[in-house]
């Protein structure tokens, strides 16, 4: 499967944890994005990478939120003392950077915070 | 206050006939729109992409108009299906240094047999 690909699909946590997710991206893609999605809401821009370079954090990430591509390749986002809040669909997205910008995105993780 | 607007309502319509869905934005100057579709439990699909210097894109049953004074765009799918029944949702690319992109809400269409 050459697209997109998410891991963990599922994950809950209890109020406090740490948690980590993996997005693998299409591999000649330098562009990779996170984004979180809630019910009937569309995708909310958290951050983006140009390889390994991180070029843009939304205002609305706190400090408890990390993302992190060390080689430009896989990217890691991880959350820290997780709030109920967090409940979300976080959804990995890659792209080139020339001429086209089109965002294929992964199958999301669906995060629960009990 | 920079927004993007979709229909909030479902749109409901008949098979073969053409969905036309809007979305309009306010204080933003994007270098591209975008428009994807998006199934239950799924990540979005892209379908189309057009810059500010086009007035219009086809592919295939849709049809993409964007007007930079309206700040409106319009995305049309003709002779619609019931598998086209999805949210669809309108992005817009900011040039900010980076690339940032911003969804709208997206808009459910129900195509009926």
């Amino acid at each position: 499967d050459t697209g997109v690909s998410q891991n963990p699909r599922h994950k809950i946590t209890k109020r406090g944890q740490n948690v980590t997710f993996r997005c693998d991206p299409i591999s000649e893609h330098n562009r990779l994005y996170w984004y979180r999605q809630t019910l009937g809401q569309g995708p909310e821009f958290l951050t983006y990478f140009q390889n390994e370079a991180q070029l843009e954090k939304s205002r609305l990430l706190s400090d408890r939120f990390s993302a992190e591509r060390p080689k430009g390749s896989f990217s890691t986002l991880e959350i820290q003392r997780t709030e109920q809040g967090d409940s979300a669909m976080y959804l990995c997205a890659s792209s080139l950077v020339e001429p086209l910008y089109e965002q294929y995105f992964g199958p999301g993780t669906r995060l629960t915070v009990t | 206050s920079q927004k993007i607007e979709q229909n909030s309502e479902a749109l409901n319509i008949q098979e073969g006939k053409t969905a036309t869905l809007t979305c309009n934005y306010t204080n933003y100057s994007p270098a591209y729109l975008q428009w994807y579709r998006q199934d239950p439990g799924r990540g979005p699909v892209f379908l189309l992409l057009i810059r500010e210097n086009e007035k219009e894109k086809r592919k295939e049953r849709l049809k993409v108009t964007f007007d930079t004074t309206l700040k409106q765009s319009l995305f049309h799918i003709t002779a619609s299906q019931p598998a086209d029944s999805a949210t669809y949702l309108c992005a817009l690319d900011l040039n900010t240094g980076g690339f940032k992109t911003i969804f709208g809400a997206g808009t459910r269409l129900f195509v009926k047999a």
